[in-house]
């Protein structure tokens, strides 16, 4: 089936250092790749997605690759804020299985930065 | 404007009772899912619909039940509710991108 490893957490940086968090996959065919990210009490928002081979996902200064060869979507900030204490997910949606098409989560990894 | 909502935002109840968590989507999607969220963060699927038909039921107990009377609702309802419901329960909708929108969560504790 399908599945998704992330690093785990917690992971404790202070503000602008860099981040990243690892995230590979195991799935059928060609997944499209998502971080999410979740804040304290809030649901959660997507952050970022790469729908094939090669592409480049990036918003608000994280990034993520897509790596084919290596089954990898390792999300990636140059320098982070306070601001991006959240909880991450690496997600993939590919076919589960009797016809559905699923997103399948990581564990998260808790990010914390400290000033 | 919301785009996934979720109410109530925190249902507190004792167990055995029977609740209902209520869940609209304004962005016109054919598909819709219920989440749980345990203690630990752990994010797993319970049911989608698309366009008012089940398509995935994850070996969830039939005391929780969805409910959607039309494609922008899906409503969850669980009856004789045990301590191990207690969790956070995220509905989402998907469009034809393959991402999810998630709506805020609702906060479900049984004591």
């Amino acid at each position: 089936g399908n599945s998704v490893t992330q690093m785990e957490g917690p992971v404790t940086l202070s503000e602008e250092a860099f981040l990243t968090i690892n995230c590979t996959y195991t799935a059928t065919g060609y997944p499209s790749l998502f971080w999410y990210v979740q804040y304290p009490g809030e649901g959660l928002q997507l952050l970022l997605k790469a729908t094939k081979a090669d592409d480049k996902g990036s918003n608000k200064g994280f990034e993520a690759t897509y790596r084919k060869e290596t089954t990898s979507f390792h999300l990636e900030k140059g320098s982070v804020q306070v601001s991006d204490s959240a909880v991450y997910f690496c997600a993939l949606f590919a076919y589960s299985g009797a016809g559905s098409y699923q997103l399948t989560f990581g564990k998260g990894t808790k990010l914390s930065v400290i000033p | 404007d919301t785009a996934v909502s979720q109410t109530p935002k925190y249902l507190v109840t004792q167990m055995g009772n029977d609740k209902s968590i209520k869940c609209e989507q304004n962005l016109g999607h054919d598909t819709m899912y219920w989440y749980k969220q345990d203690s630990k963060k752990f994010l797993k699927i319970m049911f989608s619909y698309n366009n008012k038909e089940l398509i995935i039921n994850e070996t969830v107990p039939n005391r929780f039940s969805p409910k959607s009377p039309d494609k922008a609702h899906l409503n969850l309802h669980i009856n004789s509710l045990e301590l191990g419901d207690s969790a956070v329960y995220f509905c989402a909708s998907r469009g034809l991108g393959h991402e999810q929108f998630f709506g805020p969560g609702t906060r479900l504790t049984v004591l």
